[in-house]
């Protein structure tokens, strides 16, 4: 596709059911990032990948958030047992390789999530 | 206490009006600095770059940064109701892609006709 493909666009869950978000980042870009957005904090960084190196996975709030990203292209987002504070809209954003900080980064039009 | 303060708002000028946006840091290690615009139910997209101190320019759009005071601002001259949308400041200490962006969170603006 032509951009950064997420889905789903919305996803309403029960509490302490697991959820998993997709992200199809544009096709060639070896750096995918996790963002969530909710209000009063921005975006929070989650996690990053970069080619095959170990993800940068800091931002990761909790051990119920979890993410892998196969074959170098689609990534996914799995929180566990949500909780009402996961509440928000998720973000996906890729580079291209030998992106620097100049280099805009794509930005899906995120999923949201609401957690009943 | 964030790496990166910015005043929500909502912020809402009359078409024409001049518009200032502003971030603060604490992190010193950071040099690059952008802007991202955010539609309503869209993701960001880059609207300004800027390498360390200094202003940049471009079109109704200028950025500037004053690493001294760890202060970054946006200015939109002659603002039109299309440039209603939040605006967050990005900031990355290091210059590959391998550096996260830390955003602030975001200034909500209205433009009115």
């Amino acid at each position: 596709g032509a951009g950064v493909s997420q889905s789903p666009s919305n996803k309403v869950t029960e509490k302490g059911k697991d959820v998993e978000l997709r992200c199809d980042p544009i096709s060639g870009h070896t750096a995918l990032y996790w963002y969530r957005q909710s209000l009063g904090q921005g975006l929070e960084f989650l996690i990053y990948f970069q080619g095959n190196s170990a993800p940068d996975k800091s931002g990761l709030p909790s051990d119920r958030f979890s993410a892998e990203r196969t074959g170098g292209s689609v990534s996914t987002l799995t929180i566990q047992r949500t909780q009402q504070e996961d509440s928000a809209v998720y973000l996906c954003a890729s580079r291209p390789q030998g992106a620097t900080a100049r280099t805009e980064a794509f930005f899906g039009q995120g999923t949201r999530l609401t957690v009943v | 206490q964030k790496e990166v303060e910015q005043d929500p708002g909502p912020l809402s000028v009359p078409e024409g009006a001049i518009v200032s946006l502003n971030c603060t840091y604490s992190n010193s290690a950071f040099q690059y600095f952008m802007w991202y615009r955010q539609y309503s139910r869209k993701g960001p997209e880059l609207l300004m770059y800027t390498y360390s101190s200094g202003n940049k320019e471009d079109g109704r759009f200028t950025a500037q940064v004053d690493k001294s005071s760890k202060y970054i601002s946006l200015f939109i001259r002659d603002s039109q109701p299309s440039d209603s949308a939040t605006y967050l400041c990005a900031m990355s200490a290091r210059e590959t892609s391998g550096s996260r962006l830390t955003f602030g969170e975001g200034t909500q603006l209205t433009v009115n006709p």
